[in-house]
C-alpha cells in the first residue's frame, strides 16, 4: 500500500503558486520523496525528490519537514498545462531493486 | 534529451492470445520496470529488472507474465494468454540506479476483446 496521503483535488488560479501536500509519517529514515505527475493518461513525469533537504529545481520546488513526514511540492507559477494528477511517492529500496508505489494522487486543475 | 520509447501505443487482441510489448530503454540505464494502469485506477508496480534477471515482481505478475531484454536495447514484457482483465495502459520505466529517478515511456495501451 501506499505510504503516502494526499487531498484528492485542489484548484489554483493560473499564474499562482500551487501548493500541493503530502502526509508520509511511516517514511523511514533511508526513505526518498519522489514526485511524479500524469497528465491524462501519457506516462508518469518525473518532477523532482528529496530526502531531507529543501530541493529546487527547473520545474518545482520540494519543502520537507524536519520530522520528514509531510512534505510539500510547489509550483511556483502554474500555468493550464500544469493540469494534471500528482503523486508523492516514497520510493522502497531494498537490495538490489527498488520500486514506486503509487497512490490515488492530487487532481490539480489549474483554472485562467 | 534522451527518453523510453515503446511499442505498439494501442494493442488490439482477443482473450486467450500472446502478446508482447515493447520498450526501449535509455541507453546507458541498468533498471528496468514495467508498471500497469488499469482505465481510472492506480499506477501498479508489476515487475523490476537488473543484471539480466528479475529483481522484484508483484502478485500481479503471475505465471502468464514474462521479461526479456533480448538483445541489450529492447525490453519486452510478454502475456501468455491474455484475459480481460489485462486490458489496461502498460508502462515501461528505466533508471540508472537506485534511488534515482525512473523515467516512463509513453505506455502502450492493451485491449483484450
Amino acid at each position: 500500500d501506499a505510504k503516502t496521503t494526499q487531498p484528492p483535488s485542489m484548484d489554483c488560479a493560473e499564474g499562482r503558486a500551487a501548493n500541493l501536500p503530502c502526509n508520509h509519517s511511516t517514511i523511514s529514515g533511508n526513505e526518498y520523496v519522489y514526485w511524479y505527475r500524469q497528465i491524462h493518461s501519457q506516462g508518469p513525469q518525473y518532477i523532482i525528490h528529496g530526502l531531507k533537504n529543501n530541493e529546487t529545481n527547473e520545474m518545482a520546488s520540494l519543502i520537507i519537514t524536519e520530522d520528514r513526514k509531510s512534505s510539500t511540492l510547489i509550483l511556483p507559477h502554474a500555468t493550464l498545462r500544469d493540469t494534471a494528477v500528482y503523486y508523492c511517492i516514497v520510493r522502497v529500496s531494498f537490495y538490489n531493486t527498488d520500486k514506486l508505489i503509487f497512490g490515488t494522487g492530487t487532481r490539480l486543475q489549474v483554472f485562467p | 534529451e534522451p527518453e523510453v520509447t515503446q511499442t505498439p501505443s494501442h494493442q488490439v487482441t482477443q482473450m486467450g492470445q500472446e502478446v508482447i510489448l515493447r520498450c526501449v530503454p535509455i541507453s546507458n540505464h541498468l533498471y528496468f520496470y514495467w508498471y500497469r494502469q488499469i482505465l481510472g485506477q492506480k499506477v501498479e508496480f508489476l515487475v523490476s529488472f537488473y543484471n539480466n534477471e528479475i529483481s522484484e515482481k508483484s502478485e500481479i505478475f503471475d505465471d502468464q507474465f514474462s521479461v526479456e531484454r533480448p538483445d541489450g536495447s529492447n525490453f519486452t514484457l510478454k502475456i501468455r494468454s491474455t484475459k480481460l482483465e489485462d486490458s489496461a495502459m502498460y508502462f515501461c520505466a528505466s533508471s540508472d540506479g537506485l534511488n534515482y529517478e525512473q523515467y516512463f515511456g509513453p505506455g502502450t495501451r492493451l485491449t483484450v476483446t
